[in-house]
């Protein structure tokens, strides 16, 4: 497709349970960052992949959100045991390598994530 | 390291007024870029401008100016003629553009636009 493509759009999961949520970057994209979004806040910066590089993941809050990304373009990020403090929207975004005026970060609509 | 801080939670402006959303940033990359993105209450993140560090002029787009000022580090977006449509999120962000640095965001500015 032309854009981010992110799914689930909607994942409601019982608390305890792992989830995976996947993002397909815009072709030709290096660059993948995913954000989460909790409601009514800014964006809290999670894991950044670049190329082949190994991955920025300073940002992953506990050992039990991990990410991949597959072949440098497919990412999915993994939670696991989940917590009701995870429930909050995932938003993934590409980019080419320096994201300049012509290149900016595309971001994807975000996989809702609600734990119960 | 980098910083990105944005002192205004929330604006209140009449329509057809100027706005002016606060933005400073700190990083030790000589080399940058500073975006603004828009976030209505759909929730979609909406590329707004971009500013280099060594662009020397003030970028434009339609009603959306950045005010760059390096030397204070700061990148106020400046919406002209503001609209009804404008009322949304606005979140500033950066990317160093050192060997692999991400772009990292500032909290938002709420801006709601009065009839």
């Amino acid at each position: 497709g032309a854009g981010v493509s992110q799914s689930p759009s909607n994942k409601v999961t019982e608390k305890g349970k792992d989830v995976e949520l996947r993002c397909d970057p815009i072709s030709g994209h290096t660059a993948l960052y995913w954000y989460r979004q909790s409601l009514g806040q800014g964006l809290e910066f999670l894991i950044y992949f670049q190329g082949n590089s190994a991955p920025d993941k300073s940002g992953l809050p506990s050992d039990r959100f991990s990410a991949e990304r597959t072949g440098g373009s497919v990412s999915t990020l993994t939670i696991q045991r989940t917590q009701q403090e995870d429930s909050a929207v995932y938003l993934c975004a590409s980019s080419t390598r320096t994201a300049n005026s012509g290149n900016t970060i595309y971001f994807g609509e975000g996989s809702w994530l609600t734990v119960v | 390291a980098q910083k990105i801080t944005q002192t205004q939670p929330g604006m209140f402006v009449q329509e057809k007024e100027a706005v002016t959303l606060d933005c400073t940033y700190d990083t030790s990359d000589q080399s940058y870029g500073l975006f603004w993105y828009k976030q209505p209450s759909s929730g979609e993140m909406i590329f707004l401008i971009y500013q280099g560090s060594y662009d020397e002029q003030n970028a434009t787009e339609g009603r959306y100016s950045l005010n760059f000022q390096k030397a204070r580090k700061s990148a106020n977006l400046v919406i002209s003629a503001s609209q009804l449509g404008d009322s949304a999120m606005y979140f500033c962000a950066m990317r160093g553009y050192s060997s692999a640095s991400k772009i990292i965001f500032g909290s938002g500015t709420r801006l709601s636009i009065r009839p």
